[in-house]
């Protein structure tokens, strides 16, 4: 089974400017997450969704971070416009609706200078 | 709220000893606990997992963890490490709520292990 794709795999840009991300889960999982992980630190919820509604996007800097999930599939991440503290790894995730444990995909890593 | 506890953010030890990363969580349900493994820029990889029956749980790469509820631990050995066990360790909890695993990590545990 093909994992979870992301890309790019690296980003730089400056603050203030934006940025997305892509993110392709496995065939036929309708949970969707995004992850924050922050150097040192152990990755963070951003948004959570079921099939292309969201669950929870309770941790979202919503006046900078939006994402969507088209036709509950594909989802992109988009920060506008990033701060120096954006500097992360981002993380996409999937898993079946109902099973237990996720799939990680590789990650976005963000610098932002 | 849940919670995780990883004590010791750094772990060193020598090759073919005894591995032991440690995990306390907090949580007001019964939780569902994780392991998970990350190698430099990648992703996160599920070592094992926890949610029902038997409190010992083995998982990949010879790790295994032990749930203790009256303690609040869930935390990782491995009898003998391996240079190939150098990576980051996360702890999770979630509320086990099926198709709603929300996932609380811990701030990780790097090991090192010593030639």
């Amino acid at each position: 089974e093909a994992g979870v794709a992301q890309s790019p795999r690296y980003k730089i840009i400056e603050k203030r400017q934006s940025v997305a991300f892509w993110c392709n889960p496995i065939s036929g999982h309708a949970t969707l997450y995004w992850y924050q992980q922050i150097l040192g630190q152990g990755p963070k919820l951003l948004i959570q969704f079921q099939n292309n509604g969201v669950v929870d996007d309770s941790q979202l800097p919503k006046d900078r971070f939006s994402a969507e999930r088209l036709k509950g599939v594909d989802s992109t991440l988009k920060i506008q416009p990033a701060k120096l503290e954006d500097s992360a790894v981002y993380l996409c995730a999937s898993s079946p609706t109902r099973g237990i444990g996720y799939t990680f995909g590789s990650g976005t890593r963000l610098t932002v200078v | 709220a849940q919670s995780v506890t990883q004590l010791g953010s750094h772990v060193s030890v020598s090759e073919g000893a005894l591995v032991l990363l440690r995990c306390n969580y907090s949580s007001s349900v019964p939780p569902y606990l994780f392991w998970y493994v990350q190698y430099p820029n990648q992703g996160l990889q599920l070592l094992l997992k926890y949610t029902t029956g038997a409190t010992l749980v083995k998982g990949i790469n010879g790790f295994e963890a032990e749930f203790k509820k009256s303690e609040t631990s869930f935390h990782l050995t491995k009898p003998s490490a391996h240079m190939s066990d150098a990576a980051e360790y996360f702890c999770a909890v979630s509320d086990g709520n099926f198709g709603n695993e929300k996932l609380t990590f811990g701030t990780g545990t790097r090991l090192t292990i010593i030639p």
